[in-house]
């Protein structure tokens, strides 16, 4: 497709599990980001990349996040031992350049831990 | 550091304008706007760079004073399809990669 693609849409998970969220870029995007976004706030900053390097993961809420980018191309924000309050909907977004390049939103994951 | 946007929310007639502005307390490299709609991803409104440079759709305006740190967002003429909640994202100086949103500003136009 032309867009951005996460998956899954929708995940429901026990505290205590751990998640893989995926993401799919646009071809040809070097700068990937990931934001959550909690129900009715803003879009809290977590990681970006440039190609397969995350020069800054300060944005990350805990040691129980974690990404990585392959190729380039795919990337997963894994989140270890959920808690409830890691419930959101998380999104990544791509772009051609870094600071001065439009970003293209996926739809999101949403992540509910019961 | 996130940038601050006000107002929080805002109410319109079809037709009215609005001023959404946002501010930082650090130097900016450049000032992003986006809209999402309830239940959708955020859309790329406009971007403004540090010495003037402007990217955005031609019916959307905004203004960029560095020496303020501030960027303010022009809707005018407002339609229905305005409403949504409004993002600005900025990146500082010293950021490094990050590019940080403000916690948004909800708009409703009604007939």
């Amino acid at each position: 497709g032309a867009g951005v693609s996460q998956s899954p849409s929708n995940k429901v998970t026990e505290k205590g599990k751990d998640v893989e969220l995926r993401c799919d870029p646009i071809s040809g995007h070097t700068a990937l980001y990931w934001y959550r976004q909690s129900l009715g706030q803003g879009l809290e900053f977590l990681i970006y990349f440039q190609g397969n390097s995350a020069p800054d993961k300060s944005g990350l809420p805990s040691d129980r996040f974690s990404a990585e980018r392959t190729g380039g191309s795919v990337s997963t924000l894994t989140i270890q031992r959920t808690q409830q309050e890691d419930s959101a909907v998380y999104l990544c977004a791509s772009s051609l350049r870094r600071f001065t390049g439009e970003l293209f939103f996926g739809e999101g994951s949403r992540l509910t831990v019961l | 550091q996130q940038p601050v946007q006000s107002p929080q929310a805002v109410i319109l007639r079809e037709g009215e304008d609005a001023v959404i502005n946002c501010s930082s307390s650090k130097a900016l490299y450049s000032v992003h706007w986006y809209r999402q709609k309830h239940g959708e991803a955020p859309v790329f409104l406009m971007i403004l760079l540090k010495g003037g440079e402007q990217k955005g759709h031609e019916k959307i305006s905004a203004s960029f004073n560095e020496k303020k740190q501030q960027s303010s967002l022009y809707l005018t003429a407002s339609q229905l399809s305005y409403s949504g909640t409004y993002f600005c994202g900025t990146v500082d100086n010293n950021a490094g990669n990050m590019l940080t949103f403000g916690g948004g500003t909800r708009l409703m136009v009604k007939p």
